[in-house]
């Protein structure tokens, strides 16, 4: 079974900074990596999947690069409404378990 | 519009049953792939099972052998059936579309959950 690895755990930081968040698995999931966004009493939201790509309504300053075994999620300028927790998630070829990382939340410093 | 709407959820003791229904709408069930999603009260999020567009279902340890995933295509509606529940069951439960080109494997549509307590 894969597992996925994120850090910080915490992640701190000001509106108008750059956050770096980071996805590591525990063995190459190629670039079949996707990345979601949950604020407080809500459903996840898809941001980026196949490591790079953003889904559909995803502002440009989401971006997510990597392959193999590290991954990582980039807010390039914060907004107040991108503090929120955030999973990474892959699915192993067999048998089929899907996996998530155990989450990074993102606070208002 | 895309949407999935859960229902079923509730308070049920620890040896109960409960069925979680998962509506869509704006795409067809039983061409895609559909997952259920949990996440107990303050932790991160847990795959419970999937079912694949051929009927192919697969589980998460935790839940195998007690947990039945299935779809009704006439009512274009995703279940979970739940059996032999315990307190560790207890969790806000999502469904999800599940898509990829190449792989599928991440989740693009997802309901807003039901709550699901397992307590005496």
């Amino acid at each position: 079974e894969i597992v996925l690895t994120q850090s910080p755990a915490t992640l701190s930081l000001s509106p108008g900074e750059r956050a770096t968040l980071s996805c590591r698995a525990s063995q190459s999931v190629s670039s079949y990596l996707a990345w979601y966004q949950q604020k407080p009493g809500q459903a996840p939201r898809l941001l980026i999947y196949d490591a790079s790509n953003r889904a559909t309504g995803i502002p440009a300053r989401f971006s997510g690069s990597g392959s193999g075994t590290d991954f990582t999620l980039t807010i390039s300028s914060l907004e107040p409404e991108d503090f929120a927790v955030y999973y990474c998630q892959q699915r192993s070829n067999w048998p089929p378990v899907y996996t998530f990382g155990q989450g990074t939340k993102l606070e208002i410093k | 519009e895309v949407q999935l709407v859960e229902s079923g959820g509730g308070l049920v003791q620890p040896g109960g049953s409960l069925r979680l229904s998962c509506a869509a709408s704006g795409f067809t069930v039983s061409s895609n792939y559909m997952s259920w999603v949990r996440q107990a009260p303050g932790k991160g999020l847990e795959w419970v099972s999937v079912i694949y567009s051929g009927g192919s279902t697969y589980y998460a340890d935790s839940v195998k052998g007690r947990f039945t995933i299935s779809r009704d295509n006439s009512k274009n509606t995703l279940y979970l059936q739940m059996n032999s529940l315990r307190a560790e069951d207890t969790a806000v439960y999502y469904c999800a579309r599940v898509e990829g080109i190449e792989a599928r494997y991440y989740m693009d549509v997802w309901g807003k959950g039901t709550t699901v307590t397992v307590s005496s």
